[in-house]
């Protein structure tokens, strides 16, 4: 168990709607970050929030945002779906306790129809 | 920028034999390397990383990784591979000298299949 935390693990929604996936860090963990597995295109990186301030942004859509609140936990907000976006998003974590370790969480399977 | 590349997509072992995941980088300054395993249906499990010292490091589950700077190489070796050890396996690199963010680069994955 990585101590990162992420609901829900399975979601089936349909095209066009929104989704709001989330993400409670390691116990003291002040960065987190967000990624995308697709067969097509391996593990992306999407955004990096550090004590609730952007820090870094990858291949992330406009559609999608990230937000991190004062007590840590993180939510991705995906927008408008498409089939595309069908993907396994995971959170991940890293602290001044994990030696620039990042570790990772089960990951929010999302299917869109 | 930074990148790494995991030249084969698949790699079959017979149990109890060595085992060897290649892993190349590329980073600007100097690195962190790292490795993950990834289980069917579970997330990514770290095994070990490469930061300083040593260039031999040695992770979870009995495997180990040798750091080599002039080939810019990390790759993943086990001495005797179980049935167990079968997964999907990343190998990835941050460049510590990025003040841009924390973020890791990850290869696109090998699949270790261990027969019995």
């Amino acid at each position: 168990d990585s101590g990162v935390t992420q609901t829900p693990k399975h979601l089936i929604t349909a095209t066009g709607q929104r989704v709001t996936l989330r993400c409670s860090p390691r116990s003291g963990d002040l960065s987190v970050y967000w990624y995308q597995q697709s067969l097509d295109q391996g593990l992306q990186f999407l955004i990096h929030y550090y004590n609730g301030e952007e820090r870094a942004k990858g291949n992330i859509l406009e559609r999608f945002s990230a937000q991190q609140f004062p007590d840590l936990h993180s939510e991705l907000n995906l927008s408008s779906l498409e089939l595309g976006d069908s993907a396994l998003y995971f959170c991940a974590s890293s602290g001044r306790d994990s030696g620039n370790t990042i570790y990772f969480g089960e990951g929010s399977w999302l299917t869109v129809v | 920028a930074q990148s790494v590349a995991q030249p084969e997509d698949q790699v079959n072992v017979a149990e109890g034999n060595p085992l060897t995941v290649k892993c190349t980088y590329s980073v600007s300054g100097n690195p962190y390397l790292f490795w993950y395993v990834q289980y069917p249906n579970r997330g990514l499990q770290f095994l070990l990383k490469y930061i300083t010292g040593d260039n031999l490091v040695k992770g979870s589950y009995g495997f180990e990784a040798e750091f080599n700077k002039s080939q810019t190489s990390f790759h993943l070796k086990k001495p005797s591979a179980l049935v167990s050890d079968s997964a999907l396996y990343f190998c990835a690199v941050r460049d510590m000298n990025n003040n841009a963010g924390n973020m890791l680069t990850f290869g696109g994955g090998t699949r270790l299949m261990v027969k019995p």
